[in-house]
């Protein structure tokens, strides 16, 4: 069974551009949940999706949105990057929605904005 | 907000030595709780997912409890190995997203 896969790994970006970052989850899995970490924090929930739709999001600012399609896969953009946005941003997929689900994650997609 | 402490934040062992961690988290409207191991360059690895109170898991030398009414899990490791060495985080839930703490990392010294 493939894993999660995350695309691009890495990516380099200056400050104004926006970026897409693609996450396929487990074949069956309809969560995605995605994650940022940066240096000295913890993994931080950006949102989650569930069936195409958004069922939570965290505390981040209107810049970073994100999709499912209906394949489950998922992408999150972010706009007019700052250079605090430079972090590992993660993926997760689970069966089900969060809570007694494992969630299983992709490798992450580094980024860094200059 | 769930507020998520992890204790200690880091950990130095000698190889064969058994540690524990820490995890507590607010006890009200606990839905379950998620123990992580992540390895350097690697993702995020789930070792339990626990619901009860009282709950214990093993899963080879890895161990956790779980008590829902004081909000607090212990994760054991017995006889560390070198291959051990990792941030162990945890995360409850309620009926919202994970919420992870910052981990505690462990660095096990042959």
């Amino acid at each position: 069974k493939a894993g999660v896969t995350q695309t691009p790994r890495y990516l380099i970006k200056t400050r104004g551009q926006q970026v897409t970052l693609s996450c396929s989850p487990i074949s069956g899995h309809r969560s995605v949940s995605w994650y940022q970490q940066t240096p000295g924090q913890g993994l931080q929930f950006l949102f989650e999706y569930f069936s195409e739709t958004q069922r939570n999001k965290g505390n981040f600012p209107g810049r970073f949105s994100g999709r499912q399609f209906s394949n489950s896969r998922s992408e999150m953009n972010v706009s007019t990057l700052e250079l605090g946005d430079s972090a590992l941003y993660l993926c997760a997929s689970s069966l089900g929605g969060t809570g007694s689900f494992e969630q299983f994650f992709g490798p992450g997609t580094r980024l860094t904005v200059l | 907000i769930l507020n998520v402490e992890q204790s200690p934040q880091s950990l130095h062992v000698q190889e064969g030595d058994s540690t524990n961690f820490t995890c507590s988290f607010p006890s009200s409207n606990f839905y379950a709780l998620h123990w992580y191991r992540w390895e350097t360059a690697k993702s995020p690895e789930a070792l339990f997912v626990m619901t009860l109170n009282g709950d214990e898991k093993k899963k080879g030398r890895i161990s956790a409890t779980l008590n829902t009414k004081e909000g607090y899990s212990y994760l054991y490791i017995k006889g560390s190995q070198p291959e051990d060495s990792a941030t162990y985080l945890c995360a409850p839930a309620r009926n919202t997203p994970l919420v992870f703490g910052k981990g505690t990392r462990l660095s096990v010294i042959a």
